[in-house]
């Protein structure tokens, strides 16, 4: 089945610097999503990306669609002790599946 | 505007009994996704429903698990004869038409002892 790479598997920043991180994929999709998921909470939607090229901005999270089709990028910027976490990347086909595909996670620790 | 609402938000459930997990979709959407997820890892893919019906069940054990979405009420999953490795967060979410970005509930988190 479709599986989604995402790197870095966890970060250790220090509050204020910025983040990157991505997702490549083996395969295409025609929508990309990126979730950020806190303990014991579900997944919280952050960007939806739904053209290759398109570059999103919420705040201070940039999220850009690959032109291939099969990666995309969340960067956060001068980052604060709320965006620890897992940030998750998830794909979506739309050819009449419906289904999710989610990343492996990257989660996010800010070093005092 | 109310989110996806999931009860109860932990179920705990001796192996061979029954697991009933609820899920409220969001106001105005009919699709409905339900979600396994085991710890550290991401969320894995169980079955798609819209109202009264099973659009794609691909994800879901053949045996023991059941999805419904009726006309009325939340849509359930039902797990039957529970077994340890049911232990799991199942997340629901919702969207307001195909193709569009899903809206996550805050999970079930099922114990099996």
């Amino acid at each position: 089945g479709q599986q989604l790479n995402q790197s870095p598997q966890s970060m250790f920043i220090q509050e204020g610097e910025d983040v990157s991180m991505n997702c490549t994929s083996s395969s295409i999709f025609n929508t990309w999503l990126w979730y950020k998921q806190d303990p014991g909470e579900g997944p919280v939607l952050l960007i939806a990306l739904y053209k290759a090229g398109e570059l999103t901005s919420n705040g201070r999270l940039t999220a850009q669609f690959g032109i291939t089709r099969k990666d995309s990028f969340l960067n956060i910027s001068a980052s604060i002790p709320s965006d620890v976490g897992i940030y998750f990347c998830a794909g979506l086909t739309n050819f009449g599946n419906e289904k999710l595909t989610f990343g492996t996670g990257t989660r996010l620790t800010i070093i005092p | 505007n109310a989110g996806v609402m999931q009860n109860p938000r932990h179920l705990v459930r001796r192996r061979g009994q029954e697991a009933r997990l609820r899920c409220s979709p969001m106001k105005g959407h009919s699709h409905v996704y339900w979600y396994r997820q085991l710890p550290e890892e991401g969320l894995k893919f169980m079955v798609y429903l819209q109202k009264e019906n099973i659009i794609d069940e691909s994800g879901m054990p053949k045996e023991r698990f059941s999805a419904e979405f009726p006309k009325e009420g939340p849509s359930i999953l039902r797990i039957q004869q529970v077994v340890r490795g049911d232990s799991a967060a199942y997340f629901c979410a919702s969207s307001p038409r195909r193709g569009h970005e899903q809206y996550f509930g805050p999970g079930t988190r099922l114990t099996v002892t």
